[in-house]
């Protein structure tokens, strides 16, 4: 079975310093790892994903994420915090199927506030 | 539509009352997924149809909770005699035929009083 565990529920950071989000994977085959990003009252928006081919993945808002197999972790980073950045964060992890999609299983989340 | 449109936005339940929550994915897209997602969590997998077929629903919490997708687009999400731990934000998420990238709707936020 897969399973994420994101490290701290909630990270705070001063406006243009560096944010860093943690999450570990568990995964028995080779999985696809998901950044989501949930604002007040809103569903899921897709921040990036990482699909088995470049490890250092880019993705929307200037969020970046790098797979390291050796530490089953996938954090989520950002070289300068703006203030538009506060939202909750999920990372999530599936597992690839030829034939059909695959459930996507979330972790519990880290809620980023900034600091002006 | 551009996006996955979930309805009612909100909704608020009596207990023991049904209620049934739809979901209208992105035009084309085949796969189609209901979460839960209780107060400070994470969403929790429901259920998962192909088409109009339903492929896993390991994650229905008890009999009362019934999903369908009868001509593989519109999928509706019935909870039968709504209890209080039923008070959720109920997310639909739909993609292509292979989980690289699935949308997800605003979601139903139930209440049951």
């Amino acid at each position: 079975a897969q399973s994420v565990t994101q490290l701290g529920s909630h990270v705070s950071v001063s406006e243009g310093a560096l944010v860093l989000l943690r999450c570990n994977y568990s995964s028995s085959v080779p999985p696809y790892l998901f950044w989501y990003v949930q604002y007040p009252n809103q569903g899921l928006q897709l921040l990036l994903k990482y699909t088995s081919a470049a490890t250092l993945v880019k993705g929307i808002n200037g969020f970046e994420a790098e797979f390291k197999k050796s530490e089953t972790s996938f954090h989520l980073t950002k070289p300068s915090a703006h203030m538009s950045d506060a939202a909750e964060y999920f990372c999530a992890v599936s597992v690839p199927r030829y034939s059909s999609a695959s459930k996507i299983i979330f972790g519990s989340g880290t809620r980023l506030s900034i600091r002006p | 539509g551009a996006g996955v449109s979930q309805s009612p936005r909100y909704k608020v339940a009596k207990r023991g009352q049904d209620v049934a929550l739809r979901c209208d994915p992105i035009s084309g897209h085949v796969s189609l997924f209901w979460y839960q997602q209780a107060l400070g969590q994470g969403p929790e997998f429901l259920t998962y149809f192909q088409n109009e077929a339903q492929l896993d629903k390991s994650g229905l919490p008890s009999d009362r909770f019934f999903a369908e997708r009868p001509e593989g687009s519109v999928s509706t999400l019935k909870i039968q005699r709504t209890q209080q731990e039923d008070s959720a934000v109920y997310l639909c998420a739909s993609s292509l035929e292979k989980v690289t990238e699935a949308f997800f709707g605003q979601g139903t936020r139930l209440t049951v009083v």
